[in-house]
């Protein structure tokens, strides 16, 4: 069976520090991948996704930038952190574009 | 995509079926409805996804009107562990379309 692993669960950083956020996904080859920000009271954003290693599509400009290395590796990075950046992030992942997708269990950011 | 719509809040008793109602009235001829539920502090779960047709499986059921301007998400049996947050999402399915926007859902409570 798949399973998807996002870490670490929280993260208190402050203004103006890098950021990475690591997923990995097992038991699949050539997933779509995808990381979400979920800010209280405001649903669901997508922020990127990928359809294959080095191939990354960025649905809103923002201050973050995501990175594909590998198959099943999907990581979130800043280099410098703002307050706005503060909230839950959420990868997923999903055998192809018609898929349901699939969510780990989040990264709760704080920025200070 | 189409927009949903879901009461706010709803009980079941443990033990009982929880019926679980979206309207979804503009939806299109080439958007799915989808099912997700969220429980606090984790990433949302994927349920059930149909067309036109009624769809089962190990989680639940989903009852799709003949006009498919309507759906029921049925859990059939709800223990404690299905207290969530029920979001029922209209999406047309071509490449591209990558994201899920996620409504205000139903917050369905297990009573003992």
């Amino acid at each position: 069976s798949q399973t998807i692993h996002q870490w670490p669960a929280t993260l208190v950083q402050p203004v103006g520090s890098p950021l990475s956020l690591e997923c990995t996904v097992e038991g699949t080859s050539n997933p779509n991948l995808y990381w979400y920000r979920q800010a209280a009271g405001r649903g669901l954003q997508l922020l990127f996704y990928s359809v294959g290693i080095g191939q990354i599509s960025s649905e809103v400009p923002q201050n973050l930038s995501a990175s594909r290395p590998q198959d099943r590796q999907f990581i979130l990075s800043s280099k410098k952190l703002l307050l706005s950046d503060s909230g839950f992030y959420l990868c997923a992942w999903s055998r192809g574009y018609n898929q349901p997708q699939h969510f780990g269990d989040g990264t709760r950011l704080s920025i200070l | 995509d189409a927009k949903t719509t879901q009461p706010p809040s709803m009980d079941c008793a443990e033990g009982r079926a929880a019926n679980l109602p979206c309207n979804h009235s503009t939806i299109s001829g080439n958007e799915y409805v989808y099912w997700y539920r969220q429980i606090h502090s984790q990433g949302p779960q994927y349920i059930i996804h149909g067309l036109k047709n009624n769809e089962t499986n190990e989680m639940a059921s989903l009852i799709i009107t003949e006009d498919r301007k309507s759906s029921t998400l049925i859990l059939p049996h709800a223990t404690l562990r299905d207290t969530a947050v029920y979001y029922c999402i209209v999406r047309a399915q071509f490449f591209g379309n990558e994201k899920l926007t996620f409504g205000t859902g139903t917050r369905l409570t297990i009573i003992p």
